[in-house]
């Protein structure tokens, strides 16, 4: 049930581009999108739901694919305030006891100058 | 507005002893969560609550006990600690299946 992460990390240089991704082997209501700093409390960046609304960081783009099972978090023009550990949760039915949030292992990454 | 607090930030318990852990949200959420997090990895769900008087189990919910006699508490209970539960637990609220606010976090050392 827990979704898979990919790539677990990366290393970019200020300006580049990155895309991370999150996958399920189950059907999806929505996936949420965290980021933690070390040593800090996750935030939250950005929510897709089921049919194509997203709501979340301007900056910060993402995509669902509900068929697919599958979401990707694309940073652009990295900054280095970019690097932390990104986690998605995904939350597979709506309402009642199915309605919490599984998250992955999480991707880290970093982002030199 | 205070969001998620927790308390302690910090803490070393001896094997067998027990202590609760605080968790307060001011934000008015139905739901709230308890976490935890192992070095370099993910959130595991311990407990949670859709609403005062309400509580479920989550993914690793043995050697802990939680309550929630109002909207705004939520306490984690470790009655006989164990090495295995050395981790960091945050604590979370949020409307139903909408952003998760989450506290700062206690890091817990069993030794």
């Amino acid at each position: 049930q827990q979704p898979v992460q990919s790539p677990q990390a990366v290393i970019l240089r200020e300006g580049e581009d990155a895309v991370i991704n999150c996958s399920s082997s189950k059907a999806l209501y929505s996936v949420h999108w965290y980021r933690q700093k070390h040593g800090e409390a996750p935030v939250f960046l950005m929510i897709l739901l089921k049919g194509g609304e997203q709501k979340g960081h301007e900056k910060i783009s993402a995509s669902f694919n509900e068929k697919k099972q599958q979401s990707s978090l694309y940073l652009t023009a990295s900054q280095l305030s970019y690097s932390g550990t990104y986690f998605c949760g995904t939350l597979m039915n709506y309402g009642g006891s199915q309605g919490n949030l599984i998250f992955g292992k999480g991707t880290k990454l970093s982002v030199k100058p | 507005n205070a969001g998620v607090t927790q308390t302690p930030k910090f803490r070393i318990l001896k094997i067998g002893q027990s202590m609760t852990l605080q968790c307060t949200q001011d934000m008015n959420h139905n739901y709230m969560y308890w976490y935890r997090q192992d070095p370099g990895m993910g959130l595991k769900l311990i407990y949670y609550s859709v609403g005062a008087g309400i509580t479920d189990k989550g993914e690793v919910p043995n050697g802990y006990n939680v309550s929630r006699s109002t909207t705004e508490d939520f306490p984690l209970r470790l009655e006989l600690a164990a090495p295995s539960q050395t981790s960091v637990y945050f604590c979370a609220s949020s409307y139903p299946h909408e952003t998760q606010y989450f506290g700062p976090g206690t890091r817990l050392l069993v030794l």
